[in-house]
């Protein structure tokens, strides 16, 4: 495809379940983002990777949660025993190695934790 | 750190208006690019604008033009003759340097009226 591509969409949890979610970044973008937005709030940012490597993971909340990008395209972000907080929309993004162009967005996984 | 500050949460603009996004931006880093991202309610993250920190000129695509003032760290968001199609949340971004992540504001929600 040409664009980014989050999967699930949409995923329900129950509290204390574990769950991954899924991002494809455009083909040949280095840099692959994740975020978490929560409703009517801008996109907080959790981690960034640039090829396979975690260059920054300061944004993840706690030690539930944890990316991974093994070979340097897909990217997993993996939440271990859920809880209500938890609740957002997560926002992949990927872009091209240089600073003057702009991240491509995917279309989101709305988690819900009940 | 970089941060964006957007001070304005919610606007309301008589369509065929132009208006005045303000964003303020902080990063010690001398080489950053500045971004406008657009969200309407359907959740997409849709890419505006990009202004570069050594562009001489003021970027401008279409209805849309950044108010770039460097000395005053102001990257506002300008946008003529708004267009009820213009109602969305607006975010300001910001990322220092190619290897840096991209940091977004809280943003600011737009109505247009008829």
């Amino acid at each position: 495809g040409a664009g980014v591509s989050q999967s699930p969409r949409y995923k329900v949890a129950k509290r204390g379940q574990d769950v991954a979610l899924r991002c494809d970044p455009i083909s040949g973008h280095v840099s692959l983002f994740w975020y978490q937005q929560a409703l009517g709030q801008g996109p907080e940012f959790l981690t960034y990777f640039q090829n396979e490597a975690q260059l920054d993971k300061s944004g993840l909340p706690s030690d539930r949660f944890f990316a991974e990008r093994p070979e340097g395209s897909v990217s997993t972000l993996k939440i271990q025993r859920t809880q209500q907080e938890d609740s957002a929309v997560y926002l992949c993004a990927s872009s091209l190695e240089v600073l003057n162009t702009e991240a491509f967005f995917g279309q989101g996984t709305r988690l819900t934790v009940v | 750190a970089q941060k964006i500050t957007q001070t304005q949460p919610g606007m309301f603009v008589q369509e065929k208006e132009a208006v005045t996004l303000d964003c303020t931006y902080d990063t010690s880093d001398p080489s950053y690019g500045l971004f406008w991202y657009k969200q309407p309610s359907s959740g997409e993250m849709i890419f505006l604008i990009y202004q570069g920190s050594y562009d001489q000129q003021n970027a401008t695509e279409g209805r849309y033009s950044l108010n770039f003032q460097k000395a005053r760290k102001s990257a506002n968001l300008v946008i003529s003759a708004s267009q009820l199609g213009d109602s969305a949340m607006y975010f300001c971004a910001i990322r220092a340097g190619r290897d840096d992540k991209i940091i977004f504001g809280k943003g600011t929600r737009l109505h247009i009226l008829p």
